[in-house]
C-alpha cells in the first residue's frame, strides 16, 4: 500500500524568508508525485509534479520541488515566501506508470502561515 | 477554459435523507474522481471513472454510496439514508488529455451537513 506522510501540522515562516514543507512517501516502483495547495473554502489547485527526468522541479507561483529517491522524499520549497502562500498544503502519490490514470493517496496536510 | 464545476456548493440535510452531488469534470477529460475531505479523516479517495472501464468503486466507504457517469461526461454521487458521519466535503477531480493523464483538476467542492 502507498502512504504519504506530512510530518508538520504547521509551518511558520517571515515573508522575504524561504520556505520548505516537508513531504515523505512510502510506494514500490515509479511513483509521480504531486503537490497542491487549498486556500479556505476552496478546492485543491494544482502547484507542481514529478513524473521522471530532473529531480528539481518547478511549477506555479514560485514554488518548485525536489525528488529525492534515496530519500523517498519530496519536499515543497520556494526561495522568498509572500504571506499571500499561506494555505493548507497537501503532497500526494499516484502508483505511476501504465496508462498514467490514477487515484492519488494523500498525506494529511500542512498549513503555511507566513507572517508580515 | 472552464474549470470542474461542482453542485451544490453547500447541502444541509437530515440524517437519514438521501443526497445527491453533481460533477461537471473538464470538457475532454475522461477520466473522473471523487474524493472526501473530512476534519478526522483528511483526503480519501472514494470512486473513479476511466472512459468506458468498470469504475474502481474500491474507496466507497458504504453500500450506501454510489456512483454514476452519464455519457462520459456528468457524474452524480448519490448518498443514501445519510449519517452525521457522512459531513464532510466532496471534491470531485478529473484528468485527461494525451500530456496530463496523471494531473488531477480539482473543483470547489460540496460541503455536505447532516443534521
Amino acid at each position: 500500500a502507498q502512504s504519504v506522510a506530512q510530518p508538520e501540522d504547521q509551518v511558520n515562516v517571515a515573508e522575504g524568508n524561504p520556505l520548505t514543507v516537508k513531504c515523505t512517501y512510502s510506494v514500490s516502483g515509479n511513483p509521480y508525485l504531486f503537490w497542491y495547495v487549498q486556500y479556505p473554502n476552496r478546492g485543491l489547485q494544482f502547484l507542481l509534479k514529478y513524473i521522471t527526468g530532473d529531480n528539481l522541479v518547478k511549477g506555479s507561483y514560485g514554488f518548485e520541488a525536489e525528488f529525492n529517491k534515496s530519500q523517498t522524499s519530496f519536499h515543497l520549497k520556494k526561495p522568498s515566501a509572500l504571506v499571500s502562500d499561506s494555505a493548507l498544503y497537501f503532497c500526494a502519490v499516484s502508483p505511476g506508470g501504465g496508462s498514467g490514470y490514477s487515484t492519488l493517496t494523500f498525506g494529511k496536510g500542512t498549513m503555511l502561515l507566513v507572517s508580515p | 477554459g472552464a474549470g470542474v464545476s461542482q453542485s451544490p456548493s453547500n447541502k444541509v440535510t437530515e440524517k437519514g435523507k438521501d443526497v445527491e452531488l453533481r460533477c461537471d469534470p473538464i470538457s475532454g477529460h475522461t477520466a473522473l474522481y471523487w474524493y472526501r475531505q473530512s476534519l478526522g479523516q483528511g483526503l480519501e479517495f472514494l470512486i473513479y471513472f476511466q472512459g468506458n472501464s468498470a469504475p474502481d468503486k474500491s474507496g466507497l466507504p458504504s453500500d450506501r454510496f454510489s456512483a454514476e457517469r452519464t455519457g462520459g461526461s456528468v457524474s452524480t454521487l448519490t448518498i443514501q439514508r445519510t449519517q452525521q458521519e457522512d459531513s464532510a466535503v466532496y471534491l470531485c477531480a478529473s484528468s485527461g488529455g494525451q500530456r496530463e493523464r496523471e494531473t488531477q483538476y480539482f473543483g470547489p467542492g460540496t460541503r455536505l451537513l447532516v443534521l
